[in-house]
């Protein structure tokens, strides 16, 4: 593994169902985020976690939930998945909260029907 | 909430300098990031100001201006792998980024 992956690819997932998007990095980051990436609103920040054993609220977390019971793993849980999920989902990592630019995982589309 | 502002569109010609202009309203200011996105890709670092003035790396230069909530993306001697979304980001002051929602560039030859 080099950088950030990012599963699935691309889903498409019938409503109220749950999904869970995962998260991937390998560069010993202490800094995770989650983004969705809609046309004309520019990327918005779901959840984040500044260091292993935390997690921290973004500007859309409603119907999301996170984990990050390691450095290198942050899994995204939609748990009753809604039409208005629909949208492109992009894991991204720093070095910590403070400093240092994101790194950004290939992103998952996932379209809810 | 945050407020980034930035043109939707812009053309340039092969070979040309194309400037993206951002503003920004937000709480707290740590610094601003451009991104660079092309259609179906992640972002990817292209630069960072928390200073005044201007940085420049290679064909790419940021400018920054705090007390105007301003900066800009200057772009030259324009390649068609230029062709992409430019996106402005800003780290407030609980070190949160906020995105503009980005503007695309069309090289033209």
């Amino acid at each position: 593994i080099a950088g950030i992956t990012q599963a699935p690819t691309s889903q498409i997932l019938a409503a109220g169902r749950r999904m869970t998007l995962r998260c991937t990095q390998d560069m010993r980051h202490n800094a995770m985020y989650w983004y969705r990436q809609d046309l004309g609103l520019g990327l918005r920040l779901i959840h984040y976690s500044n260091t292993a054993g935390t997690t921290g609220k973004g500007e859309v977390p409603d119907g999301y939930s996170v984990s990050r019971a390691n450095t290198d793993d942050f899994p995204l849980t939609l748990a009753s998945a809604v039409p208005s999920q629909t949208s492109v989902y992009f894991c991204a990592s720093s070095y910590d909260s403070e400093g240092g630019e994101q790194f950004f995982g290939p992103g998952t589309r996932l379209t809810v029907l | 909430g945050q407020n980034i502002d930035q043109p939707t569109e812009m053309t340039a010609t092969e070979g040309a300098i194309v400037q993206i202009n951002c503003t920004y309203q937000t709480s707290g200011f740590n610094g601003l990031f451009w991104y660079q996105q092309h259609a179906g890709e992640a972002p990817t670092f292209l630069s960072y100001n928390v200073l005044d003035g201007l940085e420049e790396k290679g064909r790419f230069s940021s400018f920054l201006s705090r007390s105007k909530g301003y900066s800009y993306l200057l772009l030259k001697e324009l390649q068609m792998k230029d062709s992409a979304s430019y996106l402005c980001a800003v780290r407030d002051g609980d070190y949160k980024l906020s995105f503009g929602a980005g503007t695309t560039v069309t090289v033209r030859a």
